[in-house]
Order: C-alpha cells, then sequence, then structure tokens
C-alpha cells in the first residue's frame, strides 16, 4: 500500500498554461505539506495545512493555490506556468500530534517540466 | 528567520572512507531529524533526536544531537556505493515549524 501518493509523476507543459497536482496519503495523519526541489536539490516548503486549515504559506507566487478537501488530501493548482516553475514538487504528510514526532513522510514526486 | 545551516553541499568520496554532515542552527532546536534522498527518489526518514547530547546508531550511521541542542551530525563509517545520495537534516525550532538544511549530496567512488 502506498502510504503517500502524487499524480501525475511526470508533467511537461507550456509556458502559461494551468496545471495541478494531487496528493492523497493513507496514514490518517492531519498534516500535509507542499514542497519544491530544485536542481540544486534544495528543499523548499511552500505550504503546509493542518485538519484542512492552511497553517504555512511560505513567500510563493498567487499564482500557486493549494486546495484541501480533506486531511487525506492536498492538490497544487498553478496558473500561468513559468519556466522557473519548472522542479520536482513532493508532497508530504506528518501526524502533529505529538511534538516528539516530527517525521515527515514523502510522496514519489512530481517532476514539473514548464518548456 | 530562523534557518538550519548544512554542510559540505556536496561530498566525494572512495568506497570505505568515512563521511560526516553537519547541520548548525542559531537558536535552540526542539528536535531534528535526518533524511536520506535516493538519486532520482523522494526523502526517507532516517532518525529523530531529540534529548541533549543524544547520540544514535545504525549499523554504519551514527547521529549526534549537540549538548546546547544547536547543532547535529550524521556520520557514515566506511561508505558504500549504496550510501549515495542526498542527505538532510531538519530541525524544529521550538515556536515554529520544521526547517530544512540545503542537504549534503554525497558520491561515493568503487
Amino acid at each position: 500500500d502506498t502510504a503517500v501518493s502524487q499524480t501525475p509523476k511526470y508533467l511537461v507543459t507550456q509556458m502559461g498554461n494551468d496545471k495541478s497536482i494531487k496528493c492523497e496519503q493513507n496514514l490518517g495523519h492531519d498534516t500535509m505539506y507542499w514542497y519544491k526541489q530544485d536542481s540544486k536539490k534544495f528543499l523548499k516548503i511552500m505550504f503546509s495545512y493542518n485538519n484542512k486549515e492552511l497553517i504555512i504559506n511560505e513567500t510563493v507566487p498567487n499564482r500557486f493555490s493549494p486546495k484541501s478537501p480533506d486531511k487525506a488530501h492536498l492538490n497544487l493548482h498553478i496558473n500561468s506556468l513559468e519556466l522557473g516553475d519548472s522542479a520536482v514538487y513532493f508532497c508530504a504528510s506528518r501526524y502533529s500530534g505529538t511534538r516528539f514526532t516530527d517525521t515527515q513522510y514523502f510522496g514519489p514526486g512530481t517532476r514539473l517540466t514548464v518548456l | 528567520g530562523q534557518q538550519v545551516m548544512q554542510i559540505p553541499q556536496y561530498q566525494h568520496v572512495q568506497e570505505g572512507e568515512d563521511f560526516t554532515t553537519y547541520c548548525n542552527s542559531s537558536t535552540t532546536l526542539s528536535n531534528i531529524q535526518w533524511y536520506k534522498q535516493r538519486p532520482g527518489g523522494h526523502p526517507v526518514f532516517l532518525i529523530q533526536l531529540v534529548k541533549s547530547g543524544e547520540v544514535k546508531k545504525q549499523k554504519r550511521l551514527t547521529f549526534q544531537f549537540g549538548e546546547a541542542k544547536k547543532n547535529s551530525s550524521l556520520h557514515i563509517t566506511a561508505t558504500q556505493t549504496t550510501d549515495v545520495g542526498t542527505y538532510f537534516c531538519a530541525g524544529r525550532f521550538r515556536a515554529g515549524k520544521s526547517t530544512f538544511g540545503d542537504g549534503t549530496t554525497l558520491t561515493v567512488k568503487p
């Protein structure tokens, strides 16, 4: 059973298009994240949701809009794609019940290429 | 802002040599986690350290958390080709979220 899944795995699109990435976790976690990993491997947090509520919103262009329909799902919609949006996007989840357990479980990633 | 600095960014070693990556914070951390990302893969949790001065071992990997809970290290003894990848630390600050270091990418020459 896949714990954190993302679709699609690869996404190739033209500049200016709008695209969505979906994430689902079956771990019963209450917190989900979106990270962007660039070519230098830096992992940058973009958004975090806890119980469907946005709790972290880093400095991200407003072309990026996350949506959490329920605790198990977190989607990312990107409008007007730009070349600089090309990266690997990772979804992750964790259980926030105790501060002593901060383990995050990552999805396999979505490699976005903007042409 | 609260950052976790990780060094080095890259490390190339000969198989059998040791490897160490370091994470440092200017403020006290509640805990620190370590993750490994294989080439083409996703970050996978390795371990979490919580206590001041804590040392944990996983086979050839040794993880340390500093006495002041501001720094941590991951040491691999006698590297193998299966150790290649990028190692990330992620520190949780007392009042906030976990922040990932920039990662150390390890390559191992057979």
